[in-house]
């Protein structure tokens, strides 16, 4: 049972547009998320995150929105340039702190034609 | 920058050999994780770790195994590697009770024949 939904595998924007990624979950209980940012053949770096007890954190171009009776975040890229082209991947977590664990959506692969 | 560290990137091997992917990190993180991700799907923690001597199953199923002797080093061993292992492994750490931020090394590509 996939906890962590992302139901866009790719998005393909033009450089300078927004981007938004949509990202869906199915616990209440989760308390963290975040955004992870991923280029082929290399391990996930990460972008931003954001508390249940927020809805929304910005970081330059970067903002996460967090709707939480939607159980749904989105990530906005503005202005989109074309270093954006990644697969973008949100993660979950679940418990506090030691216990923590992150639990991953199957990502979404954004392209940012010039 | 995070300092993780992975070797090899890349790995073919045949079945039946015995692998371990190594995996070091000089944050100082207590907590260590292994995830396996194959094309297209999320990312499925196999092991974890809360320091030296400590090591838990993670959500996924795996053949695989570690051990955490010391801090810095973690690495995952396949006793008898097949097909099926055919997959991308992804060691990460993060601090014990700080951030929640984990920060991953580039990966291993495991390729078994």
């Amino acid at each position: 049972d996939q906890q962590v939904k992302q139901n866009s595998p790719s998005l393909s924007v033009q450089e300078g547009r927004i981007s938004i990624l949509n990202c869906d979950y199915t616990n209440s209980m989760f308390d963290y998320f975040l955004w992870y940012k991923k280029y082929p053949a290399e391990g996930p770096t990460f972008l931003i995150s954001i508390s249940s007890i927020k809805d929304k954190n910005e970081d330059g171009r970067f903002t996460v929105f967090l709707n939480k009776s939607a159980k749904h975040l989105s990530l906005h890229i503005v202005p989109s340039q074309p270093g954006d082209s990644a697969v973008y991947f949100c993660a979950a977590k679940l418990g506090g702190g030691s216990n923590y664990k992150l639990t991953f959506g199957k990502g979404t692969l954004l392209t940012v034609n010039p | 920058e995070a300092d993780i560290y992975q070797t090899p990137r890349y790995l073919v091997i045949g079945t039946g050999k015995k692998i371990t992917l190594e995996c070091s990190q000089t944050m100082g993180h207590d907590k260590m994780y292994w995830y396996q991700q194959d094309p297209g799907m999320e990312l499925h923690l196999i092991h974890y770790s809360y320091g030296v001597n400590s090591t838990e199953k993670g959500d996924l199923s795996s053949e695989s195994t570690v051990s955490r002797i010391r801090t810095e080093h973690f690495p995952l061993t396949l006793e008898s590697a097949r097909p099926s292992h055919t997959s991308q492994y992804l060691c990460a750490s993060s601090e014990l009770g700080g951030t929640d931020e984990a920060f991953f090394g580039q990966g291993t590509r495991l390729t078994v024949v």
